[in-house]
């Protein structure tokens, strides 16, 4: 199993601050690296795929980067509605597919 | 628009079989990768398996004793089975579709079921 590592596993920042979560793979998955954002009682929202894409209709103070093992999740101003659980998740190996730990992020 | 929305009981016994459905609503079940993942209360997202229109499946070899997942075309739904459940399986159950090379990118709203006598 490819073991997806996520830290913080919490964080707390101010409105307006730059946040940034790192998310590490136990071997490369290339780029194949998705972020997805959940709040209380709600389905995963996908942010970015390909490890750097936004997907459509997404904010763009949302960003991620990295390849092989090393990614991270970038917010560039963050906002009251991002109050979230936020998951990386590997598309490289479907044996098994994996996520990462979560990382709550909360507003002060 | 497609929409996937989840059904099912919401109370399983345990050592009994779980059953879940997922309809499609607004598009075909063909071309996607049709997914199962569960999220314990208050913990992570683990994926349980995928089946494809041509009914090839995979499944994470944790759970695949116990899985199966199918597709039925004439009803453009697809479900879950997990057998022989424990406290442990309870969960929100959640299907979702990829393209493979693709995330999920729609997800239906959830079920909890929980497995208690």
């Amino acid at each position: 199993d490819i073991q997806m590592t996520q830290s913080p596993s919490t964080l707390s920042a101010s409105v307006g601050d730059r946040v940034t979560i790192t998310c590490r793979a136990s071997q490369s998955i290339s780029s194949w690296l998705a972020w997805y954002q959940q709040k209380p009682g709600k389905a995963p929202k996908v942010l970015i795929y390909k490890a750097s894409s936004l997907e459509s209709g997404v904010p763009s103070r949302f960003s991620g980067s990295g390849s092989g093992t090393e990614f991270t999740l970038t917010i560039s101003s963050l906002q009251p509605d991002d109050s979230a659980t936020y998951y990386c998740q590997q598309y490289n190996s479907y044996s098994p597919l994996t996520f990462g730990g979560g990382t709550k992020v909360e507003i002060k | 628009q497609v929409q996937l929305q989840e059904s099912g009981p919401g109370l399983v016994k345990p050592s009994e079989t779980l059953s879940l459905t997922c309809s499609v609503s607004g598009g075909s079940v063909s071309g996607y990768y049709w997914t199962w993942i569960r999220q314990p209360p208050g913990k992570g997202l683990e994926w349980i398996g995928y089946a494809l229109y041509s009914g090839d499946t995979h499944y994470n070899p944790s759970l695949k004793s116990r899985v199966s997942i199918s597709v039925d075309r004439s009803k453009n739904q697809f479900s879950l089975t997990l057998s022989s459940v424990t406290a442990a399986d309870t969960a929100v159950f959640y299907c979702a579709r990829t393209t493979g090379a693709r995330p999920f990118d729609l997800w239906g709203r959830g079920t909890l079921v929980t497995v208690s006598s």
